[in-house]
């Protein structure tokens, strides 16, 4: 079956800093990937939609300049928290579909995000 | 707007019984899909379940089966014969053919199976 991976599963920064969350289709090629943030005991919230070679669309509400995403290649997206501070402690998921099956999604493991 | 509710914060069953989580959805589109989704304690995503809505058959896999009744715009999840590895917050999705693949999740319904 088709994999993705996210890496890291878990990080601790400090307020202020950048992280950056990468989302990785092992064994297809994803054109299009998705992010998602879930507090505890909710549901996923989306919050972008990553296409390769092109920029990010955002969901209303979702700070752009602060959540930077990056879809280098067929493989790779990436999630770059800027300027992270308490509030921005989640759980992060991503996911992407493979070729043009939109109604297949498969989901990375997610990445666990703490900012002291 | 598309919207999904799951009306059922919690739900506990005993191994081996039957539970049933509810899902509605509201939508002006003909053609969509709908989804469960498990999440277990691991927090992975795992696909349970997918109907097409142009389908009139329920959906099965193994334990579990829907119950898509279109013109209701309900989309109920059966888990039979539940096991202790069911225990998961359960999803429902939804899923229209021109939302590009955005999926709309309903807010979960988490399932405790008990010995």
């Amino acid at each position: 079956g088709a994999v993705v991976s996210q890496h890291p599963s878990r990080v601790i920064c400090k307020s202020g800093t950048s992280v950056k969350i990468e989302c990785r289709s092992l064994d297809f090629q994803a054109t299009t990937m998705f992010w998602y943030r879930q507090f505890p005991k909710q549901s996923l919230m989306l919050m972008a939609t990553s296409n390769e070679g092109s920029k990010a669309t955002y969901e209303q509400g979702v700070e752009k300049d602060k959540f930077l995403i990056n879809h280098a290649s067929l493989t790779l997206s990436t999630l770059t928290v800027t300027s992270a501070h308490p509030e921005d402690s989640s759980f992060y998921i991503c996911s992407a579909i493979r070729g043009g099956a939109l109604e297949t999604q498969y989901f990375g493991p997610g990445t666990r995000l703490l900012v002291l | 707007a598309q919207t999904v509710t799951q009306s059922q914060p919690e739900m506990s069953v005993q191994e081996a019984e039957t539970v049933t989580l509810s899902c509605t959805y509201d939508t002006s589109e003909n053609n969509y899909y709908l989804f469960w989704y498990k999440q277990p304690p691991s927090r992975q995503m795992i696909l349970v379940i997918r109907q097409e809505a142009y389908k009139q058959q329920n959906a099965t896999e193994n334990r579990f089966s829907v119950n898509f009744q279109k013109a209701a715009k309900s989309f109920s999840l059966k888990i039979s014969d539940s096991q202790l590895g069911d225990t998961a917050m359960y999803f429902c999705a939804f899923l229209t053919t021109d939302s590009w693949g955005k999926l709309q999740f309903g807010a979960g319904t988490q399932v405790v199976v008990t010995p």
